[in-house]
């Protein structure tokens, strides 16, 4: 069965900094592309940021562009979020996601999700 | 950057009732690349639609993708319990992905 597990979610300060995990298993972690989608509290859905199956060409939304880094561990089948530069309106739960291969960026496997709250 | 509006924004209908949810493109979707989710309180979003019209896997019958161009919808022909729910639709331009707002399905 496919799994996504994120951890490293948490209370930051504003200005401050964390880095989101995502461990996979249950695919071919190398072969997929995977991104990032976040929910603020009672708020639709937001796309953060994809990658390539190499990692080599992560695409990411103009509100965290210059800030986030998305980057990919394929021998450890694991995804990396570094979050810098925190605001409160990054405050939500951080999903990650696998694509369906060939539907255009359609995420067809969810992991749980992991909160990150930014407040003083 | 295409923006997706989607309405209504709330539609209350009864078990066994169809519903009719409408995504709209500000400008013309290429390749068709129009996906639909759908997500319960305190639940990852699914899958249900790709392509505009291609089922994911394991998703009933009962819902089905339309649409070309700007306008698309979503139709769940015999609502279930289990189908209320918010509905949200996404879309891919080569590099950038957006969602629409979400039709919340509640029951009237």
């Amino acid at each position: 069965d496919v799994q996504l597990l994120e951890s490293g979610g948490g209370l930051v300060q504003p200005g401050g900094s964390l880095r989101l995990s995502c461990i996979a298993s249950g695919f071919t972690f190398s072969s997929s592309v995977m991104g990032w989608v976040r929910q603020a509290p009672g708020k639709g859905l937001e796309w953060v940021s994809i990658i390539s199956a190499d990692g080599r060409s992560p695409y990411y939304a103009d509100s965290v562009k210059g800030r986030f880094t998305f980057s990919r561990d394929n021998s450890k089948d694991t995804l990396y979020l570094q979050m810098n530069s925190l605001r409160a309106e990054d405050t939500a739960v951080y999903y990650c996601a696998k694509e369906q291969p060939g539907s255009g960026w359609s995420f067809h496997y969810w992991g749980q999700g992991t909160l990150v709250t930014v407040s003083s | 950057e295409i923006m997706l509006t989607q309405s209504p924004g709330t539609l209350s209908l009864s078990p066994g009732e169809r519903a009719t949810l409408s995504c709209r493109a500000s400008q013309s979707v290429s390749n068709n690349y129009l996906t639909w989710y759908q997500q319960k309180p305190g639940q990852a979003p699914r899958l249900l639609i790709y392509g505009a019209s291609s089922r994911a896997s394991g998703i009933p019958d009962r819902f089905s993708g339309s649409g070309s161009g700007t306008d698309f919808t979503l139709t769940i022909s015999r609502l279930e319990p289990e189908d209320f729910a918010v509905y949200y639709c996404q879309h891919y331009d080569g590099a950038r992905l957006t969602f629409g707002a979400g039709t919340r399905v509640e029951i009237k």
